[in-house]
Protein backbone atom coordinates (compact mmCIF):
# COMPACT_ATOMS: atom_id res chain seq x y z
CA UNK A 1 0.00 0.00 0.00
CA UNK A 2 2.88 2.23 -0.61
CA UNK A 3 1.71 5.95 -1.38
CA UNK A 4 4.83 6.94 -4.16
CA UNK A 5 7.08 4.61 -5.20
CA UNK A 6 9.96 5.14 -7.26
CA UNK A 7 11.74 2.14 -9.62
CA UNK A 8 14.56 1.79 -9.65
CA UNK A 9 16.10 2.74 -5.83
CA UNK A 10 19.58 2.60 -7.06
CA UNK A 11 21.04 3.04 -10.62
CA UNK A 12 24.46 2.84 -11.42
CA UNK A 13 25.35 3.46 -15.46
CA UNK A 14 28.21 4.64 -17.76
CA UNK A 15 28.17 8.35 -18.87
CA UNK A 16 26.48 8.81 -21.89
CA UNK A 17 23.95 6.10 -21.28
CA UNK A 18 20.45 6.84 -21.55
CA UNK A 19 18.20 5.64 -18.14
CA UNK A 20 14.57 6.11 -17.08
CA UNK A 21 13.18 6.37 -13.72
CA UNK A 22 9.69 5.90 -12.93
CA UNK A 23 7.06 7.06 -10.20
CA UNK A 24 3.73 5.80 -9.54
CA UNK A 25 1.68 7.47 -6.52
CA UNK A 26 -1.69 5.56 -5.73
CA UNK A 27 -2.93 8.52 -3.66
CA UNK A 28 -5.34 9.95 -6.13
CA UNK A 29 -3.51 13.53 -6.32
CA UNK A 30 -3.36 15.24 -9.86
CA UNK A 31 -0.26 16.84 -9.28
CA UNK A 32 3.34 15.00 -9.39
CA UNK A 33 7.55 16.77 -9.28
CA UNK A 34 10.50 15.54 -9.67
CA UNK A 35 12.96 17.07 -7.39
CA UNK A 36 16.67 16.48 -7.60
CA UNK A 37 19.13 16.09 -4.47
CA UNK A 38 22.40 16.75 -5.37
CA UNK A 39 25.59 15.66 -3.34
CA UNK A 40 25.28 18.50 -0.99
CA UNK A 41 21.88 17.08 -0.06
CA UNK A 42 20.55 20.16 -1.43
CA UNK A 43 16.89 19.43 -2.73
CA UNK A 44 15.85 21.41 -5.96
CA UNK A 45 12.18 21.35 -7.90
CA UNK A 46 13.10 20.12 -11.78
CA UNK A 47 9.40 19.39 -13.12
CA UNK A 48 5.44 19.35 -11.89
CA UNK A 49 2.87 18.25 -13.98
CA UNK A 50 -0.69 18.90 -13.34
CA UNK A 51 -3.40 15.87 -14.89
CA UNK A 52 -1.07 15.14 -17.25
CA UNK A 53 0.44 18.60 -18.29
CA UNK A 54 3.12 20.00 -17.57
CA UNK A 55 3.22 23.08 -15.39
CA UNK A 56 7.27 23.55 -13.99
CA UNK A 57 9.89 23.31 -15.80
CA UNK A 58 12.82 24.75 -13.96
CA UNK A 59 15.59 25.15 -16.20
CA UNK A 60 16.19 21.79 -16.40
CA UNK A 61 18.57 20.79 -19.27
CA UNK A 62 16.45 19.21 -22.13
CA UNK A 63 18.26 16.00 -21.70
CA UNK A 64 15.83 15.22 -19.16
CA UNK A 65 12.56 14.53 -20.26
CA UNK A 66 9.60 14.02 -17.94
CA UNK A 67 6.52 12.27 -19.14
CA UNK A 68 3.26 11.44 -17.65
CA UNK A 69 1.19 8.98 -19.26
CA UNK A 70 -1.84 9.05 -16.82
CA UNK A 71 -2.59 11.10 -13.29
CA UNK A 72 -0.83 8.59 -11.79
CA UNK A 73 2.80 8.26 -13.19
CA UNK A 74 4.93 10.52 -13.80
CA UNK A 75 8.63 9.11 -15.34
CA UNK A 76 11.94 10.58 -15.78
CA UNK A 77 14.38 9.84 -18.91
CA UNK A 78 17.73 11.19 -19.14
CA UNK A 79 19.33 10.97 -22.01
CA UNK A 80 22.87 10.98 -22.51
CA UNK A 81 24.24 10.97 -18.83
CA UNK A 82 26.76 13.27 -17.63
CA UNK A 83 28.80 13.03 -13.97
CA UNK A 84 26.74 16.02 -12.95
CA UNK A 85 23.41 13.81 -13.25
CA UNK A 86 24.49 11.83 -10.20
CA UNK A 87 22.01 12.52 -7.49
CA UNK A 88 18.99 11.17 -5.73
CA UNK A 89 16.08 11.62 -7.50
CA UNK A 90 12.88 12.60 -5.60
CA UNK A 91 9.51 11.86 -6.63
CA UNK A 92 6.40 13.39 -4.98
CA UNK A 93 2.89 14.10 -5.21
CA UNK A 94 0.12 16.03 -4.19
CA UNK A 95 -3.72 17.21 -4.66
CA UNK A 96 -3.80 19.98 -6.88
CA UNK A 97 -6.81 21.37 -6.05
CA UNK A 98 -6.43 21.36 -2.32
CA UNK A 99 -4.82 24.12 -0.25
CA UNK A 100 -2.56 23.52 2.51
CA UNK A 101 -1.52 19.93 1.36
CA UNK A 102 1.20 17.41 2.05
CA UNK A 103 3.33 16.67 -0.57
CA UNK A 104 4.28 13.26 -0.43
CA UNK A 105 7.27 11.73 -1.13
CA UNK A 106 8.86 8.36 -3.05
CA UNK A 107 11.82 6.88 -1.31
CA UNK A 108 14.16 8.15 -3.94
CA UNK A 109 16.51 6.96 -6.73
CA UNK A 110 19.99 7.42 -6.14
CA UNK A 111 21.43 7.81 -9.87
CA UNK A 112 25.44 7.20 -10.39
CA UNK A 113 26.92 8.36 -13.30
CA UNK A 114 30.43 6.66 -13.73
CA UNK B 1 12.10 34.17 -6.29
CA UNK B 2 11.46 32.52 -2.89
CA UNK B 3 14.35 31.64 -1.49
CA UNK B 4 15.01 29.86 1.98
CA UNK B 5 18.08 30.19 4.54
CA UNK B 6 18.95 26.87 7.24
CA UNK B 7 22.11 29.19 8.61
CA UNK B 8 23.04 26.05 11.45
CA UNK B 9 24.80 22.97 8.97
CA UNK B 10 25.50 20.73 11.85
CA UNK B 11 23.32 20.86 15.22
CA UNK B 12 23.64 18.48 17.91
CA UNK B 13 21.96 17.39 21.16
CA UNK B 14 21.97 15.24 24.17
CA UNK B 15 19.19 12.96 24.54
CA UNK B 16 16.05 14.27 26.67
CA UNK B 17 17.39 17.58 26.02
CA UNK B 18 15.48 20.45 23.62
CA UNK B 19 16.79 22.01 20.01
CA UNK B 20 16.34 24.65 18.32
CA UNK B 21 16.57 24.73 14.23
CA UNK B 22 16.69 27.85 12.73
CA UNK B 23 15.48 28.98 9.15
CA UNK B 24 14.52 32.10 7.55
CA UNK B 25 12.97 33.01 4.34
CA UNK B 26 12.42 35.44 1.73
CA UNK B 27 9.22 36.55 -0.38
CA UNK B 28 7.07 39.35 -0.85
CA UNK B 29 3.93 37.20 -0.84
CA UNK B 30 1.19 37.82 1.92
CA UNK B 31 0.25 34.29 2.57
CA UNK B 32 2.05 31.08 2.08
CA UNK B 33 3.05 27.98 3.48
CA UNK B 34 5.52 26.46 5.58
CA UNK B 35 7.05 23.28 6.45
CA UNK B 36 10.00 21.42 8.08
CA UNK B 37 10.89 17.98 7.13
CA UNK B 38 12.70 14.73 8.27
CA UNK B 39 15.13 13.23 5.79
CA UNK B 40 16.43 10.39 7.69
CA UNK B 41 19.77 7.86 6.81
CA UNK B 42 16.75 5.76 5.10
CA UNK B 43 16.36 8.94 2.64
CA UNK B 44 13.04 9.03 3.39
CA UNK B 45 11.53 12.64 2.86
CA UNK B 46 9.05 12.85 6.19
CA UNK B 47 6.65 15.83 6.89
CA UNK B 48 7.30 17.01 10.68
CA UNK B 49 5.31 19.91 11.16
CA UNK B 50 3.55 22.86 8.73
CA UNK B 51 2.13 26.15 9.36
CA UNK B 52 0.29 28.71 7.37
CA UNK B 53 1.76 32.39 7.00
CA UNK B 54 -2.39 33.42 7.62
CA UNK B 55 -2.29 32.05 11.69
CA UNK B 56 -0.74 33.32 14.05
CA UNK B 57 -0.84 30.42 16.33
CA UNK B 58 2.72 28.13 16.24
CA UNK B 59 1.95 24.69 15.41
CA UNK B 60 2.55 22.11 17.37
CA UNK B 61 3.04 17.91 16.72
CA UNK B 62 3.76 16.41 20.10
CA UNK B 63 7.16 17.13 20.78
CA UNK B 64 7.64 19.36 17.82
CA UNK B 65 7.01 23.12 17.67
CA UNK B 66 7.55 26.07 15.63
CA UNK B 67 8.38 29.68 16.65
CA UNK B 68 6.84 31.41 13.74
CA UNK B 69 7.44 35.08 12.70
CA UNK B 70 6.21 36.57 9.97
CA UNK B 71 7.16 40.16 10.00
CA UNK B 72 11.21 38.52 11.00
CA UNK B 73 10.56 35.93 7.89
CA UNK B 74 11.37 33.70 10.96
CA UNK B 75 10.35 29.84 11.10
CA UNK B 76 12.43 27.46 13.95
CA UNK B 77 11.72 24.00 14.73
CA UNK B 78 11.76 23.19 18.49
CA UNK B 79 12.38 19.34 19.02
CA UNK B 80 11.80 18.77 22.76
CA UNK B 81 12.64 15.80 24.90
CA UNK B 82 15.18 14.61 21.89
CA UNK B 83 15.19 10.92 21.19
CA UNK B 84 17.75 8.56 19.12
CA UNK B 85 15.10 8.66 16.21
CA UNK B 86 14.96 12.46 15.88
CA UNK B 87 18.70 12.45 14.43
CA UNK B 88 18.39 13.67 10.55
CA UNK B 89 18.65 15.82 8.11
CA UNK B 90 16.07 18.43 8.93
CA UNK B 91 14.77 21.07 5.84
CA UNK B 92 12.67 23.79 6.45
CA UNK B 93 10.44 24.23 2.81
CA UNK B 94 8.69 27.13 1.61
CA UNK B 95 5.74 27.12 -0.41
CA UNK B 96 3.53 29.57 -2.49
CA UNK B 97 -0.61 29.57 -2.31
CA UNK B 98 -0.37 29.02 -5.33
CA UNK B 99 -2.55 25.96 -6.72
CA UNK B 100 -3.01 23.59 -10.08
CA UNK B 101 0.76 22.09 -9.84
CA UNK B 102 3.04 25.48 -9.34
CA UNK B 103 2.59 24.42 -5.45
CA UNK B 104 6.74 23.62 -5.83
CA UNK B 105 8.68 23.59 -2.67
CA UNK B 106 11.65 26.08 -2.17
CA UNK B 107 14.06 24.02 0.28
CA UNK B 108 16.59 25.38 2.81
CA UNK B 109 20.00 23.78 2.65
CA UNK B 110 19.38 21.38 5.50
CA UNK B 111 20.51 20.96 9.00
CA UNK B 112 22.12 17.54 10.14
CA UNK B 113 21.00 16.63 13.84
CA UNK B 114 23.00 14.38 15.44
CA UNK B 115 21.78 12.91 19.52
CA UNK B 116 24.07 11.66 21.32
CA UNK B 117 22.96 9.24 24.18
Amino acid sequence: DTAVSQTPKYLVTQMGNDKSIKCEQNLGHDTMYWYKQDSKKFLKIMFSYNNKELIINETVPNRFSPKSPDKAHLNLHINSLELGDSAVYFCASNRGESSYNEQFFGPGTRLTVL
Amino acid sequence: AQTVTQSQPEMSVQEAETVTLSCTYDTSESDYYLFWYKQPPSRQMILVIRQEAYKQQNATENRFSVNFQKAAKSFSLKISDSQLGDAAMYFCAYRSLTQGGSEKLVFGKGTKLTVNP
